[in-house]
Parts: structure tokens; sequence; C-alpha cells
């Protein structure tokens, strides 16, 4: 079966620009979440969304960060007007069940961003 | 304020020798930590995990052990190989409301030297 997949693999963008981040994930798995990981950091937590409800938006670092899942599945997420500490690798995960930590998260290969 | 650190950025070990990664916590609320890998150009994969209520868990040549009382936690690779240089990340979660968030390390990259 296939694994979580994101796209685009790479992406620059000009300053000010928006961009938008796919993220298919394992088929059937409840749970989906973003991550940030800037360059020699450990991936930090944007998002959750439990099937096409985002219950913490709580790690987006400002209202230019939008994330959906509108049917449960894909999820998008969204940088308006992006700045160059948007640059980053941005990491989607999802898991089976709508549990804890406790559950796998398994993680796409991300999405690098460069901002110019 | 790191959570969660891992305060070596590197460690370079023989093949057939024993690799030992660290990692320490403060926030004593985190009750189950786990154990990632990730190579380069690919999403972290899930490697180990404990709860906060043993001391040591087990699978194959991997081991993680959990010292609570000193918030500390290590993660053995016994033989090390080739094909387990990585960058290895610590991550943390724990029971209360936002017990689905993981809480990483900035990790340790391991080279196995042949």
């Amino acid at each position: 079966g296939a694994g979580v997949s994101q796209s685009p693999r790479y992406k620059v963008a000009k300053r000010g620009q928006d961009v938008a981040l796919r993220c298919d994930p394992i088929s059937g798995h409840v749970s989906l979440f973003w991550y940030q990981q800037a360059l020699g950091q450990g991936p930090e937590f944007l998002t959750y969304f439990q099937n096409e409800a985002q219950l913490d938006k709580s790690g987006l670092p400002s209202d230019r960060f939008f994330a959906e899942r509108p049917e449960g599945s894909v999820s998008t997420l969204k940088i308006q007007r992006t700045q160059q500490e948007d640059s980053a690798v941005y990491l989607c995960a999802s898991s089976q069940h709508p549990t804890g930590g406790r559950e796998t998260q398994y993680f796409g290969p991300g999405t690098r961003l460069l901002v110019l | 304020d790191q959570q969660v650190k891992q305060n070596s950025p590197s460690l370079s070990v023989q093949e057939g020798r024993i690799s030992i990664l660290n990692c320490d916590y403060t926030n004593s609320m985190f009750d189950y930590f786990l154990w990632y890998k990730k190579y380069p150009a690919e999403g972290p994969t899930f490697l180990i995990s404990i709860s906060s209520i043993k001391d040591k868990n087990e699978d194959g040549r991997f081991t993680v052990f959990l010292n609570k009382s000193a918030k500390h936690l290590s993660l053995h690779i016994v033989p090390s190989q080739p094909g387990d240089s990585a960058v290895y990340f610590c991550a943390a979660a724990y029971s209360g409301g936002s017990n689905y968030k993981l809480t990483f390390g900035k990790g340790t990259l391991l080279t196995v030297n042949p």
C-alpha cells in the first residue's frame, strides 16, 4: 500500500507569493498532522485534523498559515504572503486512529519550501 | 524553550560496535517517548517507543532505556550497521488534552563506518 505522499516535493517562492502544499495521507487514516521542520531543527507541530475537523491549530505561526481537509482525506496547507522565515520542510503525517501520541504517525517525504 | 533535547548533533561509530544516542526532556508531563529515524529526502519513520511505566523496551537490535528521575532516555543500537546511518529524532508525548502532539528534539546524525 502507498504511504503518505506530498506534493510538490520542492517549491521556490518569491517573498509575498501564496503557496499551497498538498498531503495525501494513507487511505483510511483518521488523523492527519502538519509539522514544520526548519534547518537543523526537529519537526514542530503545526496543526491536527481528525477526519475533516481541525481540532488543533495552535502551532500555526501566524494567520498567514491556513490548513484544510474538507473531505477527511487530502489536506492542503496554504501559506499566504510568504516570508523568508517560512523557508522550511513541511511534513505531513497520518495515523490510523484518533488517539494520542502513542498511535504511530506515518510521515510523508515533506515539501521543501524556499522563499527568496 | 526546548522541552526535548538531543545535545549531540552527531555521532560516529564503527560497524559492529554499539551506538548510544541520548535524549533529555524537561516536561515532567511527558509519559510516552518515541524514536524516529530519518534518511535524507525522506520523512521520519517510527523506530521504537517506551511508556513511562517501563524503563526498558527492546526490539531486535534496538533498545530504549528510560530514566524518569533523570528525565533521560537513550537508544542503543547493537550491533551497528552502515544502513543505520541516519538522523535519529527523540520525541515525547503526554496523556493530557493534546495527547496527539509530538514534541521532537533536534536530532542526532549517526554515521556508522564500515
